[in-house]
């Protein structure tokens, strides 16, 4: 089965600083991966998706996540932290079916004003 | 709005009880998950049903159990409620079928306390 690794239950970074959560998978590769943010009180919302059409993702609210094989990571990254983007960021990855997911342990991202 | 919709949105029950939680997923998506998110434990896959049949089981306890019916709606029902099940319950869903987009909708989750 797949499974995911989240580097860092907790980041903090100051307002206007860059935001590096990592993610690394098991070794086979899969179908598809995806960064999840969970503001409070609030349900999972899809930032990005990587499928295999290019390595680096771009996603919503500015944030985007590089596929590297060769480092088994899918690290997201934005280049300057804003306050809006304290929350809990979720790694997942799919079966080689593509029909079941693995999520990470998530990442609690504080922003320091 | 992800178009997943869960009902109740909180609940507060005592040990002992039974609770039944109502997922309606996105038109035309045919695989409904259920999540158990606690601050001890993360984010645990209970269950995944698809087109009306189970097709896979996670940490799910033996006093838990789901169904997924004809109009692609599913429940959750649990029983015999301790402590411990107090958590955050989502529902997601994917279209889970050659060339759907393949990601997970969440609803917003059914917060469960057993008092």
């Amino acid at each position: 089965a797949q499974s995911v690794t989240q580097l860092g239950s907790h980041v903090s970074v100051s307002e206007g600083a860059l935001v590096l959560l990592r993610c690394n998978y098991s070794s086979s590769v899969p179908p598809y991966l995806f960064w999840y943010v969970q503001y409070p009180n609030q349900g999972l919302q899809l930032l990005l998706k990587y499928t295999s059409a290019a390595t680096l993702v771009k996603g919503i609210n500015g944030f985007e996540a590089e596929f590297k094989k060769s480092e088994t990571s899918f690290h997201l990254t934005k280049p300057s932290a804003h306050m809006s983007d304290a929350a809990e960021y979720f790694c997942a990855v799919t079966s080689n079916t593509g029909n079941q997911f693995y999520f990470g342990t998530g990442t609690s991202l504080t922003v320091i004003p | 709005d992800s178009g997943v919709t869960q009902t109740p949105k909180h609940l507060i029950t005592a040990t002992g009880q039974r609770v039944t939680l109502r997922c309606s997923p996105r038109s035309g998506d045919l695989s409904v998950y259920w999540y158990q998110q606690s601050l001890d434990q993360g984010l645990q896959f209970l269950i995944q049903y698809y087109n009306g049949e189970e097709r896979a089981k996670g940490n799910i306890l033996e006093r838990f159990s789901a169904q997924q019916f004809p109009d692609l709606h599913s429940e959750l029902n649990l029983s015999s409620l301790e402590l411990g099940d107090s958590a955050l319950y989502f529902c997601a869903s994917s279209v889970d079928r050659p060339g759907g987009s393949g990601e997970l909708f969440f609803g917003e989750g059914s917060r469960l306390t057993v008092l």
